[in-house]
């Protein structure tokens, strides 16, 4: 069962606009969330955390927030440009997991100029 | 030399024969993991190494075997695979993981990936 999970596959949006991708997980004892994003065909590169301890991280035009009661992040981009077209994976871990990092099936954004 | 450097970049292979991935990475990281996507599907941990031990196999099957020679170096030999193990393999790598609050950040560098393709 997946314990992270991306339920829109596909996302597309207007050069200017923001963009939200969003983020599930089911297991309660995560306690980092990270997103990264990934191009064809590249490796995945970090984007963004948060901590649990926290409900808001920003940087420059991302910011993740965090709602743990839902068990839902997501992931602000704005404005969106169209260098931001990827697929962005969700990903977390729990205490003592180290770098061992649970991620979503991914979004894959579009943005139209 | 480019952080995380996987080879080959695409490999096809029979399904009786064996070969292998090669992974290197140039971040004077020390902890290194395999990571499996499939078609439609999450990115699924395979293996991690951490100061060169492997502490993590998830329920990979024998046919998928890692080495880890060294804290730059990893590699998945492969042998008597099935058509269902044709996917996207990517290296990782990271500093060592120093517990939470030491300054972990989670973050994992990743190789570029090696599509395999199972006949």
């Amino acid at each position: 069962d997946q314990q992270v999970k991306q339920n829109s596959p596909s996302l597309s949006v207007q050069e200017g606009r923001i963009s939200i991708l969003n983020c599930d997980y089911t297991n309660s004892m995560f306690d980092y969330f990270l997103w990264y994003k990934k191009y064809p065909a590249e490796g995945p590169t970090f984007l963004i955390s948060i901590s649990s301890i926290k409900d808001k991280n920003e940087d420059g035009r991302f910011t993740v927030f965090l709602n743990k009661s839902a068990k839902h992040l997501s992931l602000h981009i704005v404005p969106s440009q169209p260098g931001d077209s990827a697929v962005y994976f969700c990903a977390a871990s729990g205490p003592n997991a180290g770098n061992m990092l649970t991620f979503g099936g991914g979004t894959r954004l579009m943005v139209k100029p | 030399e480019t952080g995380v450097t996987q080879t080959p970049r695409h490999l096809v292979m029979g399904m009786t024969n064996k070969k292998s991935l090669k992974c290197e990475q140039h971040l004077g990281h020390n902890a290194m993991y395999w990571y499996k996507q499939s078609a439609k599907k999450p990115l699924e941990l395979m293996f991690v190494y951490s100061l060169e031990e492997r502490v993590e196999n998830n329920s990979v099957p024998s046919r998928f075997s890692p080495e880890c020679p060294n804290s730059s170096h990893l590699f998945l030999h492969l042998h008597t695979l099935q058509p269902e193990d044709s996917a996207l393999y990517l290296c990782a790598s990271s500093q060592a993981p120093t517990g939470r609050g030491g300054g972990n950040t989670g973050e994992l560098f990743f190789g570029e990936g090696s599509r395999l393709t199972v006949l």
